[in-house]
């Protein structure tokens, strides 16, 4: 597709479950990036992907997050033991350069009950 | 740490009047995005501004940069009721490796 593509689009899931969210990025692009957003926080970084590399993990909230990228595409961002606090929109990246700009998703509206 | 302050958070303005939404940040940067969110809908980018001086122009929605100022403005001119959303600034702090940091967004509402 043209655009950068998440799922699922919503998901409830009960506190304590593991979640699974997933992103697809533009074809091409090499920068990938998680974001959050919620009404407290606003809109708050979470990692950065560039192509194969490694990932700084520096900027997920807690050690029960953790995140992904197969063959410098595919990104899944994976909450263990989810928590009521983690119930927000997961919004996604994409960017060929950082003079190109960010191409966003859809994003996922994660809900913990 | 980079600070992103937006100004005002909340904009309720009449069709036809000009305004503007300003943006400071806190540290050297030459890399501003100014984004549009529709309720409910992910991020549309609006604006990649570059370099100081930068300016940018689409329909009635003008953004420009001062990096000495450490300032963005977002001019609205003749506003109508379909620019109605939030709009975020963001700033990169350099090499892309600590993403974007948002200001908190200005809600504006253009009423008839």
């Amino acid at each position: 597709g043209a655009g950068v593509s998440q799922s699922p689009s919503n998901k409830v899931t009960e506190k304590g479950k593991d979640v699974e969210l997933r992103c697809d990025p533009i074809s091409g692009h090499t920068a990938l990036y998680w974001y959050r957003q919620s009404l407290g926080q606003g809109l708050e970084f979470l990692i950065y992907f560039q192509g194969n590399s490694a990932p700084d993990k520096s900027g997920l909230p807690s050690d029960r997050f953790s995140a992904e990228r197969t063959g410098g595409s595919v990104s899944t961002l994976t909450i263990q033991r989810t928590q009521q606090e983690d119930s927000a929109v997961y919004l996604c990246a994409s960017s060929v350069g950082r003079l190109d700009g960010y191409t966003f998703g859809s994003g996922t509206r994660l809900t913990v009950v | 740490e980079l600070k992103v302050e937006q100004n005002p958070l909340f904009l309720s303005m009449q069709e036809g009047k000009n305004y503007t939404i300003y943006c400071n940040y806190s540290t050297t940067s030459d890399r501003l995005y100014w984004y549009r969110q529709d309720p409910g809908k992910s991020l549309e980018s609006l604006f990649v501004l570059l370099s100081n001086g930068a300016v940018k122009q689409e329909g009635r929605l003008m953004a420009s940069l001062d990096t000495k100022a450490r300032l963005s403005t977002l001019h609205i001119t003749a506003a109508v009721h379909d620019l109605s959303a939030t709009y975020f600034c963001a700033v990169d702090s350099g090499g892309g490796a600590d993403g974007l940091t948002f200001g908190k967004g200005t809600h504006l509402i253009i009423q008839p």
